[in-house]
């Protein structure tokens, strides 16, 4: 089936520090999946950070990147300089092109602690 | 913007109760859903709806009920609450598909006693 790998948390980091997030991706029933970075901040609802819905394309928000890797089939999440309002718990996604289906695939999330 | 509210925040149930989680959101958006996250497990989709009066089966639909009575509104059912069912469940409405920008309430922590 479909499913979403990324890195295991937590990861602790200190401000100002570059941070990496790994995502990979299975698509067995999707070809070429829309890929999400959602986050939830202490306190709040989990919200979009970041989508890409083509192949070669990278995303961007906030300071923070991720590329569309479809050789790799990887969406990892990027950011040169972290501050401690990122955080946050981090989770990738993925989700059909087309259609309806209400689904999206969750990777396990990766909580960021950055020290000040 | 737009909000979505869940209530209750949290919820305590007797283990084989009939328990009712509610939602509402103010986006008039079309599609709700309903996920649960257990400890250390991602999101799986419950129930989903595409519009008023529309159920869609989610993967872990079995031993739930839902209802989308008006666009606005999206409600959950623990049909017999279980001791393994403790997790928060999210709430969440788009404006289409899950391919496009989906937005959450804050959950509802379920805890069964």
């Amino acid at each position: 089936g479909d499913s979403v790998t990324q890195t295991e948390g937590p990861v602790t980091v200190s401000e100002s520090e570059s941070l990496i997030i790994n995502c990979t991706y299975s698509a067995t029933s999707i070809a070429y999946p829309n890929l999400f970075w959602y986050v939830r901040y202490p306190g709040e609802g989990l919200q979009l950070l970041l989508k890409v819905i083509t192949a070669g394309q990278k995303g961007s928000s906030r300071g923070f990147e991720a590329t569309y890797n479809k050789e790799t089939t990887s969406f990892h999440l990027q950011k040169a300089s972290v501050q401690e309002s990122d955080s946050a718990v981090y989770y990738c996604a993925l989700a059909p092109i087309t259609g309806n289906t209400g689904k999206l695939i969750f990777g396990l999330g990766t909580t960021l602690q950055v020290q000040p | 913007g737009g909000i979505i509210t869940q209530t209750p925040k949290f919820l305590i149930g007797q283990e084989g109760q009939k328990l009712t989680l509610k939602c509402q959101q103010n986006f008039n958006h079309d599609t709700m859903y309903w996920y649960r996250q257990d400890s250390g497990k991602g999101l799986r989709l419950i129930y989903y709806s595409i519009t008023e009066n529309d159920l869609q089966k989610g993967d872990l639909s079995e031993g739930y009920d839902a209802s989308r009575e008006k666009k606005s509104s999206f409600s959950l059912t623990v049909t017999s609450a279980q001791k393994n069912e403790m997790a928060v469940f999210l709430c969440a409405s788009s404006i289409g598909g899950a391919n496009t920008e989906v937005f959450f309430g804050k959950g509802t922590r379920l805890t069964v006693v």
